[in-house]
């Protein structure tokens, strides 16, 4: 098992561009969800995933864009990048229904948008 | 999912025991006690969970107060790497895609 993968690693873009942010499973979870980590801070829900095309708000939805058309992935759109938006993201994936439904994080996109 | 507070930063020394705590007043019945930790801003990593009994894995132990308002979270011989940030979450068992971090407890561990 790959457990969560996340890609790019990195990214810079320039404000007003446009990219996705790819995340995959492959251990048939239920759960995704995207977060988003300032410096010093802890982690904010952007959007989620209760399974394949069903998705929701978290607390931080705004300028962001999600799909779930399979189980495994669950990409995280930026529609016009933003400063504000220069963060560490990170990917989750969980069971819902089993008794230790504990997270699985990916390793994180770094994100700088000038 | 019920509100935490942690203390911001804890030091220990190495190979003895950290006991990082975490009030969670509010809390509901059929809400879990989870810690996860992060290692220098990779992503959050389990640690270990708990509803009402003390629980005990290969990496912590989790000391659940009878009231369970409050909770500890017990490294028995920490080392280096285990300078991390612990995050105490509380939520209901099916909601792991929900989770709500605060800013959690930056634990420092020195020779």
């Amino acid at each position: 098992n790959a457990g969560v993968t996340q890609t790019p690693k990195f990214q810079v873009l320039k404000t007003g561009q446009s990219m996705t942010l790819q995340c995959a499973q492959d251990m048939n979870h239920e759960y995704m969800s995207w977060y988003r980590q300032d410096p010093g801070m802890g982690l904010r829900l952007i959007h989620y995933s209760v399974g394949a095309g069903i998705t929701d708000q978290g607390e931080v939805p705004n300028g962001y864009n999600v799909s779930r058309s399979t189980t495994e992935d669950f990409p995280l759109r930026l529609l016009s990048a933003a400063p504000s938006q220069t963060s560490v993201y990170f990917c989750a994936s969980s069971y819902t229904l089993l008794e230790n439904t504990e997270a699985f994080f990916g390793q994180g996109t770094r994100l700088t948008v000038v | 999912d019920a509100k935490t507070t942690q203390p911001t930063s804890m030091d220990c020394a190495e190979g003895r025991a950290a006991n990082l705590p975490c009030n969670h007043s509010t809390i509901s019945g059929n809400e879990y006690v989870y810690w996860y930790r992060q290692i220098h801003s990779q992503g959050p990593q389990y640690i270990i969970h708990g509803l009402k009994n003390n629980e005990t894995n290969e990496m912590a132990s989790l000391i659940i107060t009878e009231d369970r308002k409050s909770s500890t979270l017990i490294l028995p011989h920490a080392t280096l790497r285990d300078t991390a940030v612990y995050y105490c979450i509380v939520r209901v068992n099916t909601n792991a895609g929900k989770s709500t971090f605060g800013d959690g407890t930056t634990l420092t561990v020195k020779p």
